[in-house]
């Protein structure tokens, strides 16, 4: 395990589809981090885990995604009802406990809403 | 107004020019500062911390200024390889919250 995995690279959905999306942090990492990214824009962030605990949502996270991290290891982010507007890259980042830690991101889920 | 402010560029220079970036942040509350790189369609990346004594790696320069809430990258001696986006970043941690804010970045162009 040398860095953030996420899953799927790519994914393209009709419109009103459900999707889920899967990051498997660095191991040893306890906080892990949602954001989200359109074209010309920087990452937004979307939701942070301490461990299994979901300690802050973004206002951007509608009522139609939600994001789990069942056992503080592996996270889920389903978009439920997807829109077109939901289409952007999907980043999962990963840290250590700490101040001062930049945090390293995975290769994140291109979502295409058609 | 957004929490951290850059030029979205582009800066097309050429190779061995210097090229600086600045930022500047809104929320006084922030306490770390990083420059990460994003290539295109890749991941963003961490370049390095900012810290306010100033720090250096290489050709990269990076430096804080707390009172006006300023942050600035400078490269020395570009190279065709420096061409990507530089996302000015900061992190604020209170209470529940910790997580990293984006500019919307900059883009770099080294042209040969």
């Amino acid at each position: 395990d040398t860095g953030v995995s996420q899953n799927p690279r790519h994914k393209i959905t009709k419109r009103g589809q459900n999707v889920t999306f899967r990051c498997d942090p660095i191991s040893e990492h306890n906080r892990l981090y949602w954001y989200r990214q359109t074209l010309g824009q920087g990452p937004e962030f979307l939701t942070y885990f301490q461990n299994e605990a979901q300690l802050e949502k973004s206002r951007l996270l509608s009522d139609r995604f939600s994001a789990e991290r069942p056992k503080g290891s592996f996270s889920t982010l389903e978009i439920q009802r997807t829109e077109q507007g939901d289409s952007a890259m999907y980043l999962c980042a990963s840290s250590s406990s700490g101040t001062g830690y930049g945090y390293t991101f995975g290769s994140g889920t291109r979502l295409t809403v058609v | 107004r957004k929490e951290v402010e850059q030029d979205p560029g582009p800066f097309n220079v050429p190779e061995g020019a210097t090229v600086a970036f600045n930022c500047t942040y809104s929320n006084s509350a922030s306490q770390s500062f990083f420059w990460y790189r994003q290539d295109c369609r890749k991941e963003p990346k961490l370049l390095m911390s900012v810290y306010s004594s100033g720090n250096e790696d290489g050709r990269f320069t990076a430096q804080l200024n707390r009172a006006s809430q300023y942050i600035s990258l400078l490269i020395r001696d570009s190279k065709l390889s420096d061409s990507a986006t530089y996302l000015c970043v900061v992190r604020t941690m209170n209470g529940a919250t910790n997580k990293l804010i984006f500019g919307t970045g900059t883009l770099l162009a080294v042209q040969p």
